[in-house]
C-alpha cells in the first residue's frame, strides 16, 4: 500500500514558536507538495518540490519555508507561528509528469497556534 | 488567473436520492480534471479523473463525472447515494504544470437517512 505519512495528526504551538511539520513518502515520487486546507477556501498550495534540494513557492508561501534534503522527506517550517496559521496542513506526493498523475495525500496535521 | 469553482458549499440529500456536485474551471488549452474525496478526519483520496478520451468517467463506487469542454465543467453525479458517501468532495484541475493541482473550495455532501 502506497503511503504518505505526516508525523503528527494534531499539534498545539504557541505564537512565535518555530514549527516543523514532517512528511515522508514511500513511493519514490519526485514531486512533493504542501497544502493548507481551510473551510470555504479548499486547499491552497504553499510550497512544492520536484527534486531533492529543490523548492518552489506556491500560492501562499508567506510565513513558511520548506526543506527537502532527501527524496522521501519534505518538511514544512513555520518560522514564527502566528494564530492565522491555525489550519489543517496536507502533504502530497506524485510521480513525475505533466499534470496527469494522481497525487497521494497524507492524513493531515491539524495545527492550532495559541 | 487559473481557478476552480465549486458552486455549492453544502449539499444535503436523503439516502437513495440522486446527487450532482458542480465544478467549473477557468479555460485552458490542455487540462486534466480530478475529483477527490475526504472522509472525516482523513486525507484526500482520488475518486476519479479525466485525462483524455471518453468525456464520461466513472469510479468504482458508482460516481461518474462528465467533462464538458464548451462549458468548462466537470460535474460529479451519483444516481443513488448512501449514508457512507457523506464526505467532503474536492474538484481539482491540473494545467500541465508538473503535477500542481488547483482545488475548488470543496462541497460537503451530507446524506441523511
Amino acid at each position: 500500500d502506497v503511503k504518505v505519512t505526516q508525523s503528527s495528526r494534531y499539534l498545539v504551538k504557541r505564537t512565535g514558536e518555530k514549527v516543523f511539520l514532517e512528511c515522508v513518502q514511500d513511493m519514490d515520487h519526485e514531486n512533493m507538495f504542501w497544502y493548507r486546507q481551510d473551510p470555504g477556501l479548499g486547499l491552497r498550495l504553499i510550497y512544492f518540490s520536484y527534486d531533492v534540494k529543490m523548492k518552489e513557492k506556491g500560492d501562499i508561501p508567506e510565513g513558511y519555508s520548506v526543506s527537502r534534503e532527501k527524496k522521501e522527506r519534505f518538511s514544512l517550517i513555520l518560522e514564527s507561528a502566528s494564530t492565522n496559521q491555525t489550519s489543517m496542513y496536507l502533504c502530497a506526493s506524485s510521480p513525475p509528469g505533466q499534470g496527469s498523475s494522481e497525487a497521494f495525500f497524507g492524513q493531515g496535521t491539524r495545527l492550532t497556534v495559541v | 488567473a487559473q481557478s476552480v469553482t465549486q458552486l455549492d458549499s453544502q449539499v444535503p440529500v436523503f439516502e437513495e436520492a440522486p446527487v450532482e456536485l458542480r465544478c467549473n474551471y477557468s479555460s485552458s488549452v490542455s487540462v486534466y480534471l480530478f475529483w477527490y474525496v475526504q472522509y472525516p478526519n482523513q486525507g484526500l483520496q482520488l475518486l476519479l479523473k479525466y485525462l483524455s478520451g471518453s468525456t464520461l468517467v466513472e469510479s468504482i463506487n458508482g460516481f461518474e463525472a462528465e467533462f464538458n469542454k464548451s462549458q468548462t465543467s466537470f460535474h460529479l453525479r451519483k444516481p443513488s447515494v448512501h449514508i457512507s458517501d457523506t464526505a467532503e468532495y474536492f474538484c481539482a484541475v491540473s494545467y500541465n504544470q508538473g503535477g500542481k493541482l488547483i482545488f475548488g473550495q470543496g462541497t460537503e455532501l451530507s446524506v441523511k437517512p
